[in-house]
């Protein structure tokens, strides 16, 4: 089945930083890739996604890339503010799938 | 619009017992996923309903159920409580079934298991 990888599981930067959260996938028929925040007793807020057909999609700060041949999607975040910590989470799913596959999450800080 | 909501927000628990734990969808979403949240494990996914119908069910034993009514919202079951099984539970709704469309979760219920 999908497995979904990401990495750091920590990141710390600065206030005005940029941030990058890396996440590859498994299963080549994968074509649906969101991107999850979850704030301190909250649960994971939908942040940004991307289809198979793109290759990179912005929203204001951030940003998230898409490589299908070497399955590998990826999150940026510009200009990193304190209010940007979180734990972030990568996920997969196939057209057929009923089920995201998460990774394992990336706990971002940021210090001002 | 209303979010995701799912009751209750806390629970405890001993072992052997069982517990139902309930999620009211976004109105208008049909689908409502269930997933377990662990600092081990992290996300894991137990069961998709789509119109009253469990569509898919993840690797959880079966004392893990869960049921779908006609207005949408679901209910998890799980019985015989063990220690292991305390996790956050969130459900997450979307318009129809199938998980590449957008999941939106809820603030999750939170089982403890003594």
């Amino acid at each position: 089945g999908e497995n979904v990888e990401q990495h750091p599981s920590t990141l710390s930067v600065q206030e005005g930083d940029s941030a990058v959260i890396k996440c590859t996938y498994s299963d080549s028929a994968s074509n649906y890739f969101p991107w999850y925040k979850q704030e301190l007793g909250k649960g994971p807020q939908l942040i940004i996604d991307i289809r198979s057909n793109v290759g990179e999609k912005k929203d204001q700060r951030i940003a998230v890339t898409l490589n299908k041949t070497a399955k590998h999607f990826s999150l940026h975040i510009t200009e990193t503010q304190p209010e940007d910590s979180a734990v972030y989470f990568c996920a997969a799913s196939t057209q057929a799938g009923t089920a995201l596959i998460f990774g394992k999450g990336t706990t971002l800080s940021v210090s001002s | 619009k209303a979010g995701v909501t799912q009751t209750p927000r806390y629970l405890i628990k001993t072992r052997g017992q069982q517990v139902t734990l309930s999620c009211s969808p976004i109105s208008g979403h049909r689908s409502v996923s269930w997933y377990q949240q662990t600092p081990g494990q992290g996300l894991q996914f137990l069961f998709e309903y789509f119109s009253e119908t469990q569509r898919n069910k993840g690797n959880f034993p079966g004392r893990f159920s869960g049921r779908q009514f006609s207005n949408s919202r679901s209910e998890m079951n799980v019985s015989t409580l063990e220690l292991g099984d305390s996790a956050l539970y969130l459900c997450a709704s979307s318009l129809t079934s199938g998980a590449h469309n957008e999941q939106f979760f809820g603030p999750g219920t939170r089982l403890t298991v003594l």
